[in-house]
């Protein structure tokens, strides 16, 4: 089976711009989260789609919002964009949902935001 | 915070050697499972144990749970320089549906 893959894998951007970053989970897994990793804060829940649905979200403001479409590929978007948006963004999905489940991570996306 | 605190932040060793490294939680679990990531990759799912398991094995890791400590410890036995990596314990709160990760024990093997 193929992997999570995770597109674009590197993204700049400037202060202000918005952004959207995909995830396709491995085929079958329904549940897709997302985190945060940065050296400063570690790794950081984002929010969790579960069947369409988001079943999750950790405490981040409004501007970081996702979806998740029928065949279960999910996207995240960010608005707005501020200089501490610079980060890995990781996705991971499972079968069924995080935390109850193996999850498996895609290689992430390296946002910079100048 | 419900996050997992690993201990130690860094740990250095020379090839062959075991490598041990523990997880402190706040709140009841369902389970814990504890991830590698290389060089600021994505990670990689060593082992879970569920909240009633104490003890489980895959290959050369050994993973323990202490639900009345509220911790965990991670052995790599013989190491190798390829286990060159940050180790993080995630943790799955009893009704929190949510997923918290540590802070990560960074592992450099000497060959």
């Amino acid at each position: 089976k193929a992997g999570v893959t995770q597109t674009p894998r590197y993204l700049i951007k400037t202060r202000g711009q918005q952004v959207t970053l995909s995830c396709s989970p491995i085929s079958g897994h329904r549940s897709v989260s997302w985190y945060q990793q940065t050296p400063g804060q570690g790794l950081q829940f984002l929010f969790e789609y579960f069947s369409e649905t988001q079943r999750n979200k950790g405490n981040f403001p409004g501007r970081f919002s996702g979806r998740q479409f029928s065949n279960s590929r999910s996207e995240m978007n960010v608005s707005t964009l501020e200089l501490g948006d610079s980060a890995l963004y990781l996705c991971a999905s499972s079968l069924g949902a995080a935390g109850g489940d193996t999850q498996y991570f895609g290689p992430g996306t390296r946002l910079t935001v100048l | 915070s419900q996050q997992g605190e690993e201990d130690p932040q860094a740990l250095s060793i020379q090839e062959g050697e075991n490598a041990t490294m523990n997880c402190s939680y706040k709140t009841s679990i369902n389970n814990l499972q504890w991830y590698r990531q290389n060089s600021g990759r994505g990670l990689v799912h060593l082992i879970l144990i569920r909240s009633n398991e104490r003890e489980k094995h895959s290959g050369r890791l050994r993973v323990t749970l202490d639900t009345s400590k509220k911790s965990s410890s991670l052995l790599i036995t013989a190491s190798r320089a390829a286990d060159t990596a940050s180790y993080f314990c995630a943790t799955d709160p009893y009704n929190f549906n949510k997923f918290y990760f540590g802070s990560g024990t960074k592992l450099n093997v000497k060959p």
